[in-house]
């Protein structure tokens, strides 16, 4: 299967700093790429949807001034965590689509970030 | 047995068994599913995908049941082993496009 990368795959940062976490499709050209975010125990929660060349496109709920995503190239996109406060300690996991062209495309996970915020 | 935890439904089987994994969807237009397995701290894994044309699939170990009617999608894992215990997704979606996950499920393999 297709292979996505995310780096780092653990940061531990100060309140007020800021996070930049990579998605990185190896093998493949993703046009969309997708950022969730998992408390403990729970099901992934969709943030926004990155497309290459043009803005994400937020969940209800995700202030996209606090999470900018950037989606400079078919193989990477970047997530910002601006301001970061303990509230935003998460896990982050990206995933890129695979596209079959017959209704079928794929999603592939990175191995996910995990973000804690002192 | 099953039981509800904190979050997660929880399935424990012996190892050597057969499990089975359930999961409704909640669209009736979804025409594509995947189940993935996420193992604790890692990002989801793709096990195996049907379309809405087909109501069986089968993988290594693994078989996928769709029932169209009941809205009802289920994994199947044969002689379940420890390395199978994890939380699985289901995901629904048309098109493949918007993917919906489930709340996922907690499988625990016993000695």
């Amino acid at each position: 299967g297709a292979v996505v990368s995310q780096h780092p795959s653990r940061v531990i940062c100060k309140s007020g700093t800021s996070v930049k976490i990579e998605c990185r499709s190896l093998d493949f050209q993703a046009t969309t790429m997708f950022w969730y975010r998992q408390f403990p125990k729970q099901s992934l929660m969709l943030m926004a949807t990155s497309n290459e060349g043009s803005k994400a496109t937020y969940e209800q709920g995700v202030e996209k001034d606090k999470f900018l995503i950037n989606h400079a190239s078919l193989t990477l996109s970047t997530l910002t965590v601006t301001s970061a406060h303990p509230e935003d300690s998460s896990f982050y996991i990206c995933s890129a689509r695979v596209g079959s062209g017959r209704g079928t495309d794929t999603q592939y996970f990175g191995p996910g970030t995990r973000l804690t915020v002192l | 047995g099953e039981s509800v935890g904190l979050h997660l439904p929880t399935l424990s089987v012996q190892e050597g068994d057969n499990s089975i994994i359930n999961c409704a969807y909640s669209n009736s237009a979804s025409d594509y599913f995947i189940w993935y397995k996420q193992e604790s701290g890692k990002g989801p894994q793709f096990i195996i995908d049907i379309r809405s044309n087909m109501d069986k699939r089968q993988g290594q170990r693994v078989t996928v049941l769709l029932n169209k009617t009941v809205k009802h999608l289920s994994l199947q894992i044969a002689a379940t082993q420890p390395g199978d215990s994890a939380v699985y997704f289901c995901a629904e979606s048309f098109y493949g496009q918007n993917f919906v996950f489930g709340p996922g499920t907690r499988l625990s393999v016993l000695p």
